[in-house]
């Protein structure tokens, strides 16, 4: 069984803080994603990783950076958080190979920036 | 571009049949998904379908897949109050090296008992 797990479920951090969310998985798989779920808006992908410290950008990475010094870690890093990065921020992870597309999440980490 | 699109909202009384309806742009889609998502949690994969079906069936599950008019559904069959979630259609998008799920924004189910 796949398992992705995420360092917090909940979080509460002031205007201007430094956030690390983390992220981690168990299978091996090469490919990881960020993603930020709001009401109405759905999932929008944030920033995705395809390897070891290589990143992609995503639909709306502003704000936003990430880290994956080793395969089964991917951290998304919030510089200076702002109450619009409120939200529900989940992360998923995906095997490699061409046919290989389901992505497996993880149980998500609900941010509020006060 | 891309575009998967689903209704919003959907009722239903328990042990009844429940059909949520997705339509999709991208018709080089290979796998189109079904993601379940209980109250404060995580997505789950409920099923998926390749391209080259026209349905998959899994215990309560139905997938019926109509290429030609890019439709996809999921019947849940006895729908019971746990099935109360809301339920996400994907399809995969290929743009260059790069592949990704294409989202819809989730239609929320609730079983009324």
């Amino acid at each position: 069984d796949v398992k992705v797990t995420q360092s917090s479920r909940y979080l509460v951090k002031r205007t201007g803080e430094k956030v690390f969310l983390e992220c981690v998985q168990d299978m091996d798989h090469e490919n990881m994603f960020w993603y930020r779920q709001d009401p109405g808006l759905g999932l929008r992908l944030i920033y995705f990783s395809y390897d070891v410290k290589m990143k992609e950008k995503g639909d709306i990475p502003e704000g936003y950076s990430v880290s994956r010094e080793k395969k089964e870690r991917f951290s998304l890093i919030l510089e200076s958080a702002s109450t619009n990065q409120t939200s529900m921020y989940l992360c998923a992870s995906r095997a490699g190979g061409w046919y290989q597309e389901t992505q497996y999440f993880g149980p998500g980490t609900r941010l509020l920036v006060l | 571009g891309e575009d998967v699109e689903q209704s919003l909202f959907l009722s239903v009384r328990e042990g009844d049949s429940s059909v949520i309806n997705c339509t999709y742009t991208d018709s080089s889609s290979t796998y189109l998904y079904w993601y379940k998502q209980e109250p404060g949690a995580g997505l789950q994969l409920l099923t998926y379908i390749f391209s080259n079906m026209d349905m998959k069936q899994d215990q309560r599950l139905t997938v019926l897949l109509n290429k030609k008019d890019k439709h996809l559904s999921l019947r849940i069959a006895d729908t019971q109050t746990g099935d109360s979630a809301i339920y996400f259609c994907a399809e995969t998008s290929y743009a260059g090296n790069n592949r990704k799920l294409i989202w819809g924004l989730g239609t929320s189910l609730a079983v009324n008992p």
